[in-house]
């Protein structure tokens, strides 16, 4: 099966930086997502990290360590809407080909002024 | 961007009673569908992958009598829950991947169900 740890909240302030990690383990790694969901909203997908490395996009970036079994969002320059929860997910599976994306329960981030 | 659409986004049922919810691709053809379901403070929990034309591929513990998907185009996916009772009361979300933007899984803004 996988597994997906990640922290269960964060407080940050506005303009500030803030890192959120994962730790997963799965067989067969496939890839890697980040997804941001706003209370009561489906979730919407932010990065995508599959080899070793930093993704970039504008004010977030995404890190993944696959020797590591890590991954970590970063997002700058915080303002008030990134409060949200964020969502680690790995997709992986069993020797067979079937595969799946497996999400982990989030971390609450809240950006105070 | 692609645009995946629930229909409804909330529903209140009586118990015995089932409820369709309808997930539509709006400007992609999605050849793989996804349902999750969230519990309050919880993370999503996949519940099948349908792929169009075919039958769903349900998880671990997941009822495909009680939960029944349908994938009969590529533009639609439905998920009937039957003789739903209380404890089916969640958050459902259907999210629909293409076969050009593999990586990607496009979500529908859900469906809050609440079983009387």
């Amino acid at each position: 099966g996988q597994n997906i740890d990640q922290p269960t909240e964060m407080t940050a302030t506005e303009g500030a930086i803030v890192q959120i990690n994962c730790t997963y383990q799965t067989s067969g790694f496939n890839g890697l997502f980040w997804y941001q969901q706003h209370a009561g909203e489906a979730p919407t997908f932010l990065s995508y990290n599959v080899l070793d490395g930093l993704e970039e996009k504008g004010r977030f970036s995404s890190f993944l360590s696959r020797s590591k079994g890590y991954s970590y969002l970063l997002l700058k320059e915080l303002q008030m809407k990134d409060s949200a929860s964020y969502l680690c997910a790995v997709r992986g599976g069993d020797s067979g080909g079937y595969q799946k994306v497996t999400f982990g329960t989030g971390t609450k981030l809240q950006v105070i002024p | 961007g692609a645009v995946v659409s629930q229909h409804p986004s909330w529903v209140i049922c009586k118990s015995g009673t089932s409820v369709k919810i309808e997930c539509r691709s709006l400007d992609f053809q999605a050849t793989t569908m996804f349902w999750y379901r969230q519990f309050p403070k919880q993370s999503l929990m996949l519940m099948a992958t349908s792929n169009e034309g075919s039958k769903a591929t349900y998880e671990q513990g997941v009822e495909k009598d009680k939960f029944l998907i349908n994938h009969a185009s590529l533009t639609l996916s439905t998920l009937t829950v039957t003789s739903a009772h209380p404890e089916d009361s969640s958050f459902y979300i259907c999210s629909a991947r293409e076969f050009v933007t593999y990586n990607e899984q496009f979500f529908g803004p859900g469906t809050r169900l609440t079983v009387l």
